[in-house]
């Protein structure tokens, strides 16, 4: 079975600049989640999503952050403009409908902001 | 105080020692806990669930105690394979039908030849 894929797996750029995330979940997996890990830390849930629809961003810096899953499929994230404490890894998982089951992690995604 | 809680760590412990990990967590809605594993440079994966009654996976024991809110793993005869950071991860009600999973910050464990 495939797991969670991520692209890209390593980005830099520059503070201020824009930079994108893109993840497609394990087929059939209803709930899509984004994390944020800061070195050192355990991961931060940043976004979820139940098929196409946002169940809990409530952690999501909405000034700079963006996601979207259109076809209840796969995602993207999103940083405009980027600032150096957003350097991290970005982490996509997904589950069966709800956070109740399993969450199976992609590989990520390691930002580094200039 | 925060959602989850585990000890600081490092753990550094020879092959074959048992090593235990604590975690404790604030909000008594809590309902389901879990133990992750997290290789270094590598994403994290469910090591087991976590039962009111403890529960066994080879080497590997979970308990938890709700009144206390506090969870643990004991590892025996560890392994070298063994070395990763260990995630605590609480589950919750997040209204809904939704639940939200927190984690704790990881406790590093090395084994040691």
């Amino acid at each position: 079975e495939a797991g969670v894929a991520q692209s890209p797996r390593y980005k830099i750029i520059e503070k201020r600049q824009s930079v994108a995330f893109w993840c497609n979940p394990i087929s059939g997996h209803a709930t899509l989640y984004w994390y944020q890990q800061i070195l050192g830390q355990g991961p931060k849930l940043l976004i979820q999503f139940q098929n196409n629809g946002v169940v809990d961003d409530s952690q999501l810096p909405k000034d700079r952050f963006s996601a979207e899953r259109l076809k209840g499929v796969d995602s993207t994230l999103k940083i405009q403009p980027a600032k150096l404490e957003d350097s991290a890894v970005y982490l996509c998982a997904s589950s069966l409908s709800g956070s109740y089951n399993e969450q199976f992690f992609g590989p990520g995604t390691r930002l580094t902001v200039l | 105080r925060k959602e989850v809680e585990q000890d600081p760590g490092p753990f550094n412990v020879p092959e074959g020692a048992t090593v235990a990990f604590n975690c404790t967590y604030s909000n008594s809605a809590s309902q389901s806990f879990f133990w992750y594993r997290q290789d270094c440079r590598k994403e994290p994966k469910l090591l087991m669930s976590v039962y009111s009654s403890g529960n066994e996976d080879g080497r590997f024991t979970a308990q938890l105690n709700r009144a206390s809110q506090y969870i643990s793993l004991l590892i025996r005869d560890s392994k070298l394979s063994d070395s990763a950071t260990y995630l605590c991860v609480v589950n919750r009600d997040s209204g809904g039908s939704n639940y939200k999973l927190t984690f704790g910050k990881g406790t590093l464990l090395t084994v040691n030849p």
